[in-house]
């Protein structure tokens, strides 16, 4: 079965400091890795994904994410966070081999301070 | 165009009341879906459709019926309703089964059923 972890329930940064919010997964063939953005009472925001190829996907926003085969990771990074980054994060896979089915980490909530 | 709507947005039901979500999307997407979003649990799949006519549960489909009788509208309903369906309900699109596609989410039904 697949799966997605994101190990931090909270990130804390400051405003101009870089951010990286941490995404692990496990599936049994090759997966289409996703990132959405949630802010406050809204829906959740399609950020960018990993299809295939390069291994840095750039996204909205000034994010970007780096695929790491060997280490499972996904990781979303951006140089220099903004107060109006502060927002829910969440990490998603689909794996082809288990049905085109999309599974969600339990989210990390990103507070940039100013 | 209006992306993928939901109403409404709050609602409040007793033990036992039955409701239907309403969701609809505009962008011709063949593929819609629902979620819960629970704290600290991500999104979970309660059901989806492939195509008008075509429906399959997802990972929490019990208390829950939907239909798809049209490509644009993807309603969901809660037979009886109870304390443990108190959530964060999402409506989703996407264009294709192809697993490379982005989702598309509704701004959110928040229900207490009490």
């Amino acid at each position: 079965a697949q799966s997605v972890a994101q190990p931090e329930d909270q990130v804390n940064v400051a405003e101009g400091n870089p951010l990286t919010v941490k995404c692990t997964y496990s599936v049994s063939g090759n997966p289409y890795l996703f990132w959405y953005v949630q802010y406050p009472n809204r829906g959740l925001q399609f950020l960018l994904k990993y299809i295939t190829g390069d291994n840095l996907v750039k996204g909205s926003y000034g994010f970007e994410a780096e695929f790491n085969k060997s280490q499972t990771s996904f990781h979303l990074k951006k140089p220099s966070a903004l107060v109006s980054d502060s927002a829910l994060y969440f990490c998603a896979v689909r794996d082809l081999a288990a049905g085109n089915k999309l599974t969600f980490g339990g989210g990390t909530r990103v507070l940039v301070k100013p | 165009n209006a992306g993928v709507t939901q109403t409404p947005k709050f609602q409040v039901l007793k033990t036992g009341q039955s409701m239907t979500l309403q969701c609809a999307q505009d962008m011709n997407h063949e593929y819609m879906s629902w979620y819960r979003q629970d704290p600290g649990m991500g999104l979970r799949l309660i059901h989806y459709s492939v195509g008008a006519g075509i429906t399959d549960q997802g990972e929490v489909p019990n208390g829950y019926n939907v239909s798809r009788s049209t490509t644009e509208d993807f309603p969901l309903r809660l037979l009886s309703a109870a304390p443990s369906q108190t959530s964060v309900y999402f409506c989703a699109s996407r264009l294709g089964q192809q697993g490379s596609y982005e989702q598309y989410f509704g701004p959110g039904t928040r229900l207490t059923v009490t």
